[in-house]
């Protein structure tokens, strides 16, 4: 089975420019979270969508969007790039969302995409 | 939210040895995951673990969920075992909305 795909797995952006992240799941999982790690540091979460509904936002600035479509696959955007958005940015995929201490939640990443911003 | 700790930040060993890593979380947790992140960047599941005790070829990790607490550890270590590794917890109180909170990582070299 394949596992989380994402794409594109490099990217590089000027300052001011938009970028669009994609991000696939494994099959059957409905729950998707986007992942920001930057040199040095462990990820940082942004957000967690299930069943295409926006279920957990972390503490990141209105330029980060994203949604997730019928088919589970989601995007992330991010407006207005900044130096400092250079990071890997990941994504995750699990089987259920708000289970207590359920298998179910495993969190299984992607190999991330790479952005460089200049 | 939910605070994660790691030690010890760095960790030099010779082929053969064994290893003990540690995580403190300060809350209940709903889950935990123990990861390997390879030199490329990719996350590798080791261990979901809220509480007790597993065992994968040479690791293993124990979970003490009422002490706050959980080790990984890893036997007869071998070259590829090098990389960073990371523990994660999402608070039993966020609802599963917080996402996974991640420690620092132990940064491990095993030397030939």
């Amino acid at each position: 089975d394949a596992g989380v795909t994402q794409s594109p797995t490099h990217l590089i952006k000027t300052r001011g420019q938009h970028v669009t992240l994609r991000c696939s799941p494994i099959s059957g999982h409905k729950s998707v979270s986007w992942y920001q790690q930057v040199l040095g540091q462990g990820p940082q979460f942004i957000f967690q969508y299930y069943e295409k509904e926006e279920r957990g936002r972390g503490n990141f600035p209105d330029r980060f969007s994203a949604r997730q479509f019928p088919n589970y696959s989601s995007e992330l955007n991010v407006n207005a790039l900044l130096l400092g958005d250079s990071a890997l940015y990941l994504c995750a995929s699990s089987l259920a969302f708000g289970l207590a201490a359920s298998l179910q939640e495993t969190q299984y990443f992607g190999p991330g995409t790479r952005l460089l911003v200049l | 939210g939910i605070q994660v700790e790691q030690s010890p930040p760095d960790l030099i060993l010779q082929e053969g040895a064994n290893s003990t890593l540690r995580c403190n979380f300060s809350d209940s947790v709903n889950n935990l995951q123990w990861f390997h992140q390879n030199p490329w960047g990719q996350l590798i599941n080791l261990f979901y673990i809220p509480s007790g005790t597993k065992q994968n070829g040479r690791l293993s990790a124990t979970t003490v969920a009422t002490e706050r607490y959980s080790l990984l550890y890893i036997s007869s270590s071998q070259t590829p075992d090098s990389g960073v590794y990371f523990c994660a917890s999402e608070a039993r109180s966020g609802g599963g909305a917080d996402g996974l909170t991640f420690g620092k990582g132990t940064h491990l070299i095993i030397q030939p």
